[in-house]
């Protein structure tokens, strides 16, 4: 079975543009989370979606959104690029919202904004 | 003060060798243990996952959780150049929004 997918795998932007990132969760899973993980620091968590729904927000600005489409696949959009969003965007899935249910990831997105 | 602390390493150890990578956290709230490896250019791969205190093995593979000094541990055993990687633990509050918070990352290279 395929695991998470994501793409693009690589992306590059300039300050003030705008990005969408798109991941394919493993076959039967529902719920996905999205995490931005910058270089030598550990994932730090930005949303998690189930059945469509937002079920979870972590502490990022606005410029963050993302939805979920009926087929489980998700989108990660950013605004307004700064610098500091370089980071590689980490997708996950699992099959439900339940905390017992663990969460596997895709390969990322590498975000480069110059 | 983090809510996850992880020794980033690097941590550089002879093929064979038992290596040891741990955690320490500051909430009791946590709940669900779990350590992740990554290589270079990879997503984070789950190899264990454990809710209570007490050692859970998997192949090489042993994790640790002692809630009570709130301090977990994974164990490598028989350490092989294919297990050089970053080792990121994990954890998550119970019934929360599947957010994991997790550590920095410790650094490992197993020299042949």
């Amino acid at each position: 079975d395929a695991g998470v997918t994501q793409s693009p795998t690589h992306l590059i932007k300039t300050r003030g543009q705008q990005v969408t990132l798109r991941c394919s969760p493993i076959s039967g899973h529902k719920s996905v989370s999205w995490y931005q993980q910058v270089l030598g620091q550990g994932p730090q968590f930005i949303f998690q979606y189930y059945e469509k729904e937002e079920r979870g927000r972590g502490n990022f600005p606005d410029r963050f959104s993302a939805r979920q489409f009926p087929n489980y696949s998700s989108e990660l959009n950013v605004n307004a690029l700064l610098l500091g969003d370089s980071a590689l965007y980490l997708c996950a899935s699992s099959t439900g919202f339940l905390s017992n249910q663990p969460q596997h990831f895709g390969d990322g997105t590498r975000l480069s904004i110059l | 003060q983090k809510e996850v602390e992880q020794d980033p390493g690097p941590l550089s150890v002879p093929e064979g060798a038992i290596v040891s990578l741990n955690c320490t956290y500051s909430n009791s709230a946590f709940q669900y243990f779990m350590w992740y490896r990554q290589y270079s250019r990879k997503g984070p791969e789950l190899l264990m996952y454990t809710y209570s205190s007490g050692n859970k093995e998997d192949g090489r593979f042993t994790a640790q959780v002692d809630k009570s000094s709130k301090y977990i541990s994974l164990f490598i055993r028989d350490s092989q150049p294919s297990d050089s990687a970053t080792y990121l633990c994990a954890l998550e509050y119970s019934g929360s929004a599947r957010q994991l918070t997790f550590g920095s990352g410790t650094q490992l290279t197993v020299l042949p």
